[in-house]
């Protein structure tokens, strides 16, 4: 597509449930990178994929959050037995390769946690 | 400890006048400072960066400084239009993964006509 997807654009759970994020990058773009944004909050990185390697998790806030990218392409990133702390937009962005900015970003997922 | 900081929550300047976005840092290593802008509903937009070794980019009306001394920069807009009217996130990275960048809280530009 002509830019980043982000699905679904609003996600409305239940404390303890679990949810899947999905993001689809711009064709090519080899690196891939997951933030969240809490209300009246900055951008907080999560994970990075670039190409086939392992990906960088050092953002990530507990292990109830993992991602998954398959194929280089679409991503996935899931939280197990939300909380309501979780409540964010959930940002993706994508580039052809680590780049000294020129990240285009996806519309983001508003989850909420009730 | 925020390691990225935007002390001012808003600000609200007149058309065709000049804005001026301050971000204090306060970790030393970082070495890459970043500028994005953001509208509602919409992802960030990359705007303008400068290294370490720099102290001043510029690209059309923006202008970033950087006082590596006081760990402090500045994103200059001028003029002011109101399509500028947008949230303004400073990001700093010590990595060579800029993405992997800290982000400050934001500042919304209000520009009024």
């Amino acid at each position: 597509g002509a830019g980043v997807s982000q699905s679904p654009s609003n996600k409305v759970t239940e404390k303890g449930k679990d949810v899947e994020l999905r993001c689809d990058p711009i064709s090519g773009h080899t690196a891939l990178y997951w933030y969240r944004q809490s209300l009246g909050q900055g951008l907080e990185f999560l994970i990075y994929f670039q190409g086939n390697s392992a990906p960088d998790k050092s953002g990530l806030p507990s292990d109830r959050f993992s991602a998954e990218r398959t194929g280089g392409s679409v991503s996935t990133l899931t939280i197990q037995r939300t909380q309501q702390e979780d409540s964010a937009v959930y940002l993706c962005a994508s580039s052809p390769y680590i780049t000294s900015g020129g990240y285009t970003f996806g519309s983001g997922t508003r989850l909420t946690v009730v | 400890d925020q390691q990225v900081k935007q002390n001012s929550p808003s600000l609200s300047v007149q058309e065709g006048r000049i804005s001026i976005l301050n971000c204090d840092y306060t970790n030393s290593m970082f070495d890459y400072f970043l500028w994005y802008k953001k509208y509602p509903a919409e992802g960030p937009t990359f705007l303008i960066s400068i290294s370490s070794i720099k102290d001043k980019n510029e690209d059309g009306r923006f202008t970033v400084f950087l006082n590596k001394s006081a760990k402090h920069l500045s994103l200059h807009i001028v003029p002011s239009q109101p399509g500028d009217s947008a949230v303004y996130f400073c990001a700093a990275s010590a990595d060579t993964n800029a993405g992997k960048s800290t982000f400050g809280d934001g500042t919304t530009l209000t520009v009024k006509p």
